[in-house]
Formats: structure tokens, sequence, C-alpha cells
């Protein structure tokens, strides 16, 4: 069965610092990896997406994540982060019949 | 173009009652799929349909269930209503059934029980 964790529960960083947000998938074929935010009361917006190819993968709000495939690692990153960054973040696994699989979520908060 | 939407964005029954909740997908989308997000219990995979049909369901019991219009958008109905029904329900639409295409999420439906 595929499974998400994520070891963080929540993150405190400073405006400004730099950010990884840690997530272990399992999953027993050539894994789709997604890493979703969830701003209060909303739902979730994607931020970027694994499927092949390139492991080092760009996504939106300047947020890049890493395919390890020998860790069984998609890590996400960002040089700089911005107040408007806090929110809960999820990595996820899978799609198709099963739907996606998610981690319990990381909560970020920015420290002024 | 419009995203994924939800109805009503808030929803209070009490325990026993009926609740219906909607979801419309992207237009051209023809996956949806249902998931709840309980207080510790974090995201789960309710209810997968595509092309009007149920396809998939997650590990929640039969008082859960829904279906798809031929305009693709979705009703959730949970029957026999518990206290641990208490979650936000998102709704995500694909364009169709293959294995990692991106689900885009609306908002949700925010359940409460009394």
């Amino acid at each position: 069965a595929q499974s998400v964790t994520q070891p963080d529960i929540h993150i405190t960083v400073s405006e400004g610092a730099s950010l990884e947000l840690r997530c272990n998938y399992s999953y027993g074929a050539t894994p789709y990896l997604f890493w979703y935010v969830q701003s209060p009361g909303q739902g979730l917006q994607l931020l970027l997406k694994y499927f092949s190819g390139d492991t080092l993968v760009q996504g939106i709000k300047g947020f890049e994540a890493e395919f390890k495939r020998s860790q069984s690692s998609f890590n996400l990153r960002k040089p700089s982060v911005h107040w408007s960054d806090a929110a809960e973040y999820f990595c996820a696994v899978g799609g198709g019949a099963d739907g996606l699989t998610f981690g319990k979520g990381t909560h970020l908060i920015i420290q002024p | 173009e419009a995203g994924v939407t939800q109805s009503p964005t808030h929803l209070i029954k009490t325990r026993g009652q009926q609740a219906t909740l909607r979801c419309s997908p992207i237009s051209g989308h023809t996956s949806v799929y249902w998931y709840q997000q309980a207080l510790g219990l974090g995201l789960q995979f309710l209810l997968w349909y595509d092309e009007g049909e149920e396809r998939n369901r997650g590990n929640f019991p039969p008082r859960f269930s829904g279906r798809q219009f031929p305009n693709y958008s979705s009703e959730l109905n949970v029957n026999a209503l518990e206290l641990e029904d208490s979650a936000l329900y998102l709704c995500a639409s694909t364009p169709g059934d293959t294995a990692g295409s991106t689900q885009h999420f609306g908002d949700g439906t925010r359940l409460s029980i009394l």
C-alpha cells in the first residue's frame, strides 16, 4: 500500500530564511508525487508535481522539490520565505483509481 | 477558466440527519474525487467518479455515497450522520482517469454535526 510521511508537524522559519519541508513516500511503482498548500479555510493549491524526467522540479511561488528515488524522498524547498508562505503543506503520492494518498501535513509558521 | 466549485460552504446538521454536498468540476474535466479532511485524521480518499460511474471508494462505510451527473457535476450524500463525520469535504477534478493527472481542488464544504 502506498503511504506518505511528513516527519515535521510544525516548522518555524524566520522571514527571508530558507525552507526545506521533508516528505518520504512508499509506492510500488514509479511514483507520481505532488506538493499542495492549504491556507486556512481553503482548498488545496498545487505547488508542483513530479511524474518523470528531471528530478529537480520547479513550481509556483518560488518553490522547488527534488525527487530522490534512493531515499524515497521528495523534499520541498524555497530559498527565501515570505510571511505569505505561512500555511499547511501536504505531500501526496498516487492518483488514479485510489485517489491521492496524503501525508499528515506540515504547518509552516513564519517569524517576522 | 472557472475552478472547481463546491456548495454549500458550510453545512450544519444534527446526528442522524442526511447531508448533501455538491461539486462542479472544471469545464472539460470528467473525473471527480471526494476527500474527507477530519481533525486528527488528515486527508482521506472517499470516492472517485468518472464518466458518470463510481469507479472506486476508500475505506468508508456505505452511508457515504454519491453520484455523478451527465454534466460531470457530482453529489456526495452522507446518511445517518454521526459526530465524527464533522470535517471539511473536498472535491477535486481531473481531465480523465489517467493515473497521475493533476487534481484541482475546490475550497470545500465544512460539515458540522451537532
